[in-house]
């Protein structure tokens, strides 16, 4: 299994500004993703971080919005830059362990970060 | 492409009665379904999955879910729901991206209400 945390939890910020959101999981992951929640809604794949190359964004997202970190196999970071009140959204972070078969492999989330910019 | 529907966008069941919440699924090749559930202010929890064999899958919390390939549908229940099972109950398919790696696409979720 794995547990995985985000910082912040939450946070206001203006229009214009950016933020940077944490992820830290307890133990090394193959995968880590990032997910953006809109109130009340499903989850929609904003990206792949691959761990020492370029992350992988999925058709609607890129990476000058919304560039990623994956230093190492247990840390990412997710920035929403120049946010617009469209931003606002829980971002959720999350991670895929390994095993002997991709059938086996299990993905858990972070408690997200829920953002609202005025 | 793949993808899962959730046709209800909320079911209210009584404390004590038995529960469904609804998924049918569109993928090419084997599906690989999975049930999360997600409480106020919470991350998702992982309650079940299908990759294969059985077609009931038993999970956390005293879910359990049916595979059936013929209705192309994974259906969640629970044979006595609790006022606690409030929450909001996603089904996935998980699939392959381009990328190479595997992740899960999402239903737009159900809301689940229990009414003491």
């Amino acid at each position: 299994s794995a547990v995985i945390s985000q910082k912040p939890s939450r946070d206001i910020c203006q229009r214009g500004t950016s933020l940077t959101i944490q992820c830290q999981v307890d133990s090394q992951v193959t995968m880590m993703f990032w997910y953006r929640q809109q109130p009340g809604q499903s989850l929609t794949l904003i990206a792949t971080a691959n761990q020492g190359s370029e992350a992988t964004y999925e058709s609607g997202f890129v990476i000058d919005k919304f560039p990623i970190s994956r230093p190492n196999l247990t840390f990412s970071t997710l920035t929403v830059s120049n946010m617009s009140p469209e931003d606002s959204s829980i971002y959720l972070c999350s991670a895929l362990t390994s095993g002997r078969h991709y059938t086996s492999y299990e993905q858990y989330f972070g408690p997200g970060t829920r953002l609202t910019v005025t | 492409a793949q993808s899962v529907a959730q046709p209800e966008d909320q079911v209210n069941v009584a404390e004590g009665n038995p529960l469904t919440v609804k998924c049918t699924y569109s993928v090419s090749g084997n599906p690989y379904l999975f049930w999360y559930v997600q409480y106020p202010n919470r991350g998702l929890q992982f309650l079940l999955k299908y990759i294969t064999g059985d077609n009931l899958v038993k999970g956390s919390y005293g879910f359990e879910a049916e595979f059936n390939k013929s209705q192309t549908s994974f259906h969640l229940k629970k044979p006595s729901a609790l006022v606690s099972d409030s929450a909001l109950y996603f089904c996935a398919v998980r699939v392959r991206s381009g990328a190479g790696s595997y992740q899960l696409t999402f239903g737009k979720g159900t809301k689940l209400s229990v009414i003491p």
